[in-house]
């Protein structure tokens, strides 16, 4: 059982878009939701993470807003660039038991 | 910055055969993961180490063991390995005051024959 989905598998978005892919989870207990960025062979790379305290944190082109309530959140890269092109993890984690719980990933791929 | 190394990169194995990869965590972080991850699919918690003893278990098969030493670095032993154990295998650091923030490295590419 997946205890955090993403959406979408698969996204293609034109160069200077916006990319925005959602996850959501049901366990409550999560306190730390980070979003990873991985190129193929490589391993995943921390972009952004938010807690639970914050709607939204923005960290240059990347956005996280999240909304406890709905037990969703979401990333946001803007005006984005070919070198985008990666597959991106969302992740959530309870601070106590520190083992981070995956999506199951999306592959984005940003057109020139 | 230093980053998380692993050794070897890449490992080809027979089956029922043993393997042994290492980790060495970024400088001052006390706490070491590893994951799995398959093709195509996103990485699997298998054990992590905080200050040498184990703080957590995840889907690790019993044929694979783990610890960590004095250095903090790490190493996975894996034993009669089997086919379906070709995968990606990361290990990841953090320090316990950072609040959880782990930061993989490279990876050992296993390929079990």
């Amino acid at each position: 059982q997946q205890q955090v989905k993403q959406s979408p598998q698969s996204l293609i978005v034109q160069k200077g878009g916006i990319s925005i892919i959602n996850c959501a989870y049901e366990n409550t207990a999560f306190d730390y939701f980070p979003w990873y960025q991985q190129f193929p062979g490589k391993g995943p790379a921390l972009l952004i993470a938010i807690r639970p305290d914050v709607s939204e944190k923005k960290e240059g082109r990347f956005t996280i807003s999240f909304n406890k309530s709905a037990k969703q959140f979401s990333l946001h890269i803007m005006d984005s660039q070919p070198g985008d092109s990666a597959t991106y993890f969302c992740a959530a984690s309870i601070r106590g038991a520190q083992k981070l719980v995956f999506g199951q990933g999306t592959r984005l791929t940003i057109n020139p | 910055a230093a980053g998380v190394i692993q050794s070897p990169r890449h490992l080809i194995k027979e089956k029922r055969e043993t393997a042994t990869l290492k980790c060495y965590p970024i400088p001052r972080h006390d706490t070491v993961y590893w994951y799995q991850q398959g093709p195509g699919q996103d990485p699997q918690f298998l054990i992590s180490f905080y200050e040498k003893m184990q703080s957590d278990k995840g889907s690790i098969p019993d044929r694979f063991s783990a610890q960590q030493f004095s250095d903090y670095h790490s190493e996975l032993n894996m034993s009669s390995l089997e086919l379906g154990d070709s995968a990606l295998y990361f290990c990841a650091s953090s320090f316990k005051g950072s609040y959880n923030e782990q930061f993989f490295g490279p990876g050992t590419r296993l390929t079990v024959l």
